[in-house]
């Protein structure tokens, strides 16, 4: 079984702060991903490596910027937080792709920007 | 068309009944599909995988796959209000999952 990590649980920052949202898993997967997902909404692709040095945008337009210079370590980072970043941001990785390996989702950031 | 379409919610049952939950893909060229649970203000969670034909049973639940009519259910049996949560499905595509937007499933006692 997967274990991934996302550090911090929760965050409330000002606006115009930049925050880097951590995401570590420990299984060697070579794919990561970012999702966006408002309360009570559908899960929105932001971000995703398929490994080192590897980053692709996803679905989701988004001002965020992610980094892969180390297999188990692909942080996300706001250059400059404003309101419209308030969410919960999900970090998922798998072995082998997506065919046949399932995604495994850490626990989430909640980020709020006040 | 969005790639994965999940019945609208939200789904009331009583406890013990059977809750089905249903999805459809627009890739034929999919091959493998999960059924995510995902609780209030937690992370999605695996409980069901399939990817032949068929169906597939672990415990309570029953996942089937119709790929011809490219169709992938959940069915879930003697349903408990700790079921309550909104089930995803999911089915990869080129070079990624894509989940459907989730069918709220309530369970009453």
């Amino acid at each position: 079984e997967a274990d991934i990590y996302q550090t911090p649980r929760y965050l409330v920052i000002g606006t115009g702060k930049k925050i880097t949202l951590e995401c570590s898993q420990t299984m060697g997967h070579d794919k990561m991903y970012w999702y966006q997902q408002d309360p009570g909404m559908e899960l929105h692709l932001i971000h995703y490596s398929y490994g080192v040095n590897s980053t692709e945008k996803g679905d989701l337009s988004s001002e965020s910027t992610v980094s892969r210079i180390r297999t188990e370590h692909f942080p996300l980072t706001l250059e400059s937080a404003r309101p419209s970043h308030t969410s919960q941001y999900l970090c998922a990785s798998s072995e082998f792709g997506t065919y046949n390996s399932p995604l495994h989702f850490g626990n989430g950031t909640r980020l709020t920007v006040t | 068309q969005k790639e994965v379409e999940q019945n609208s919610g939200p789904l009331s049952v009583p406890e013990g009944a059977i809750a089905s939950l249903n999805c459809t893909y627009s890739d034929r060229g999919s091959q493998s599909f999960f059924w995510y649970r995902q609780y209030s203000g937690k992370s999605p969670e695996l409980i069901m995988s399939i990817y032949s034909n068929g169906d597939k049973e672990d415990g309570r639940f029953t996942a089937q796959l119709n790929k011809a009519s490219q169709y992938v259910s959940l069915l879930i049996r003697d349903s408990q209000p700790s079921d309550s949560a909104t089930y995803l499905c999911a089915v990869n595509g080129p070079g990624r999952l894509y989940f459907g937007r989730g069918t709220q499933l309530t369970v009453w006692p």
